[in-house]
């Protein structure tokens, strides 16, 4: 079995400060991870995800995340917030054969003037 | 290639009717899944596809839901009759050969409005 936690369903920061989005998950099998960004009204665009051959990996509009293995985490940053990253974001694992992505609950950043 | 199409994007329908979402997944995938998502529950995989034969549909929530994908690029939610609680945003999204790392691509969704 697998779930993911994302441990914040909201989050407030100010333009230009960094952005720290927390994902844990459990997986019986060595897993893949993604994160996904959702705009009002939009459909799900992947940000990025974990290929195993990097820990650190490097998404789009300058996101990054790193998996953890000891801490079963794959958190999710950005050094500086554009208002433009205002949007919902999920954390998603996937299990060994690919099948089936489970969806952390959200977490609905907000990004203040 | 345009991505997935889904289609409405928007549907407002009285309590009892029959509702039909449509979704085109990308050329060339044999992946697809149907999502719905609500304040409440969060994103949830009702059922998915492979080479247009159903794999796991028990996320389907009853018997009113039923799917269908006929060929490689159609595939259909119904809902029959439909309740003011199956209102909710339905997401298609397709995938090639699943594998380790192989990511999901999402259409716009439709929003479904039962009054």
């Amino acid at each position: 079995a697998q779930s993911v936690t994302q441990l914040d369903s909201h989050v407030s920061v100010s333009e230009g400060t960094p952005v720290l989005l927390r994902c844990n998950y459990s997986s019986s099998y060595s897993p893949s991870l993604f994160w996904y960004v959702q705009h009002p009204n939009k459909g799900l665009q992947l940000l990025l995800k974990y290929t195993s051959a990097a820990t650190l990996v490097k998404g789009i509009n300058g996101f990054e995340a790193e998996f953890k293995k000891s801490e079963t985490s794959f958190h999710l940053t950005k050094p500086s917030a554009h208002m433009s990253d205002a949007a919902e974001y999920f954390c998603v694992v996937s299990d060994n054969a690919g099948n089936m992505l489970t969806f952390g609950g959200g977490t609905r950043l907000m990004v203040k003037p | 290639d345009a991505g997935v199409i889904q289609s409405p994007r928007h549907e407002v329908t009285e309590m009892g009717q029959e509702v039909t979402l449509r979704c085109k997944p990308i050329s060339g995938h044999d992946y697809l899944f149907w999502y719905r998502q609500t304040m409440m529950r969060g994103l949830e995989l009702l059922i998915y596809f492979n080479n247009n034969v159903p794999i796991d549909d028990s996320g389907m929530p009853e018997d009113r839901f039923s799917a269908k994908m006929p060929n490689a690029s159609f595939s259909t939610l119904k809902i029959q009759p439909s309740e003011p609680r199956d209102s909710a945003v339905y997401f298609c999204a397709s995938s090639l050969a699943r594998q380790l790392n192989t990511e999901a691509f999402f259409g716009q969704g439709t929003r479904l409005t039962v009054v």
